[in-house]
């Protein structure tokens, strides 16, 4: 099975600014990575699939990029809507494993 | 608007099996691939596995294989999972999701699942 290692496991920002998460899958998986957001009560959201490809109604602030076996989420400008739980997720072979998450905190 | 709307919250013992349904309504419900994710404390998300409603065609996770079934009507667009042998660990948030692309574009509200004795 393909394992998904997400970084870090928290981390803190302000509103205002920029944050990165990064996924490393344990084999190649092309660009078949896709990054959810999940708040506390709520179905998680898809913000970006195939690794760089926004989700219609996605604000431009959220990006993906891709680099082998490394994939990072990035958000631009942090939004006071924006802190919450970020998953990677990758649907190269099944089973279709997500990352540990990474809480994002005020 | 697509939507999927999932059954009730479940309180199980251990043992018993758990029977969740996902409604499907506003798009062809037979084009798209059902699949079943749960949020637990210990694990986190996990997949569990898929079933594409045209031809009810499913893959598991081994991880739930042999425990996990899952199934759909295609008459009332619904998708079903169903979990035997249910123990603590099993306690979370169950989810299903329509696949679009190789991503999960839509959701349910999640169906809470306690397991307690």
């Amino acid at each position: 099975d393909i394992q998904m290692t997400q970084s870090p496991s928290s981390l803190s920002a302000f509103v205002g600014g920029r944050v990165a998460v990064t996924c490393r899958a344990s084999r190649n998986i092309g660009t078949y990575l896709n990054w959810y957001q999940h708040k506390p009560g709520r179905a998680p959201k898809l913000l970006i699939f195939a690794a760089s490809r926004l989700q219609v109604g996605v604000p431009s602030r959220f990006s993906g990029s891709a680099s082998g076996t490394a994939f990072t989420l990035t958000i631009s400008s942090l939004r006071p809507e924006d802190f919450a739980t970020y998953y990677c997720q990758q649907t190269y072979i099944t089973p279709w494993a997500f990352g540990q998450g990474t809480n994002v905190n005020i | 608007e697509v939507q999927l709307v999932q059954s009730g919250a479940e309180v199980k013992k251990p043992g018993e099996s758990l029977r969740i349904s996902c409604k499907g309504s506003g798009y062809s419900f037979t084009n798209f691939s059902i699949h079943w994710v749960r949020l637990t404390p210990g694990k986190g998300l996990e997949w569990m596995g898929r079933i594409y409603p045209s031809d009810s065609g499913t893959k598991y996770s081994p991880s739930f294989q042999g425990r996990v079934i899952i199934s759909s009507d295609k008459s009332f667009t619904t998708a079903y999972l169903q979990c035997n042998r249910l123990s603590a660990s099993d306690a979370g948030i169950y989810f299903c999701a329509r696949e679009q692309w190789q991503a999960f574009d839509s959701w349910g509200q999640g169906t809470l699942v306690t397991v307690s004795s």
